[in-house]
């Protein structure tokens, strides 16, 4: 079963808006990391942040976590075309050598 | 290499035939793992590796499917007897700073089976 769930599904913005996506889970982790994905192909690691983390920014990005509320959300600052891709949280489960557990993606569509 | 290198990218076959799909990992990156991914759908973990020993492989859907890693390097995964609902991405990642930390992903083998 799916650890991470993202909401939205898909989320359509203008460009140099904010786009805020969001990630909840069910199980105790390690680390929540989130991924972009284009075209359906390979993934891009865009950050990763640990348990014992409240906020992380890297760039237009900015990364929370809620291990309280098992929550996460990625916020996109000015946004531009280039965005446009599917954005996945993936989790560490704190149990054991058990692989990142992917949740099923939000698709972020950035309109010039 | 620059990255995480797969082949090949497409792969059409029939029902019932044998594909191997080839990973090559970032250079010195130990650890490999195998995803593959439905159309629409988040990713499906498959098998990892720690050098050349795969700890967990329950991931496999079925006994139809293998997977080795040779030298430390080179992953193959192997589906026998293929079937139609075989058809996905098959995503090959390999990391170097840990388990589970940052995923270097490959473009991925689009298998088709007809």
């Amino acid at each position: 079963s799916q650890q991470g769930e993202e909401d939205p599904q898909a989320l359509s913005i203008q460009e140099g808006e904010n786009a805020t996506m969001n990630c909840s889970y069910k199980t105790s982790i390690n680390n929540l990391q989130w991924y972009r994905q284009n075209s359906g192909r390979g993934l891009v690691h865009l950050i990763l942040i640990r348990s014992n983390e409240r906020e992380k920014h890297s760039g237009r990005l900015r990364v929370t976590l809620d291990t309280s509320k098992k929550s996460s959300s990625l916020l996109i600052t000015a946004s531009r075309a280039a965005d446009t891709a599917s954005y996945f949280c993936a989790t560490d489960p704190h149990s054991g050598n058990t692989p990142l557990v992917f949740g099923k993606g939000t698709r972020l569509s950035v309109i010039a | 290499g620059a990255g995480v290198s797969q082949s090949p990218s497409n792969k059409v076959t029939e029902k019932g035939k044998d594909v191997e799909l080839r990973c090559d990992p970032i250079s010195g990156h130990t650890a490999l793992y195998w995803y593959r991914q439905s159309l629409g759908q988040g990713l499906e973990f498959l098998i990892y590796f720690q050098g050349n020993s795969a700890p967990d492989k329950s991931g496999l859907p079925s006994d139809r499917f293998s997977a080795e890693r040779t030298g430390g390097s080179v992953s193959t995964l192997t589906i026998q007897r293929t079937q139609q609902e075989d058809s996905a991405v098959y995503l090959c990642a390999s990391s170097s700073t840990g388990f589970n930390e940052k995923l270097f992903f490959g473009s991925g083998t689009q298998l088709s089976v007809l």
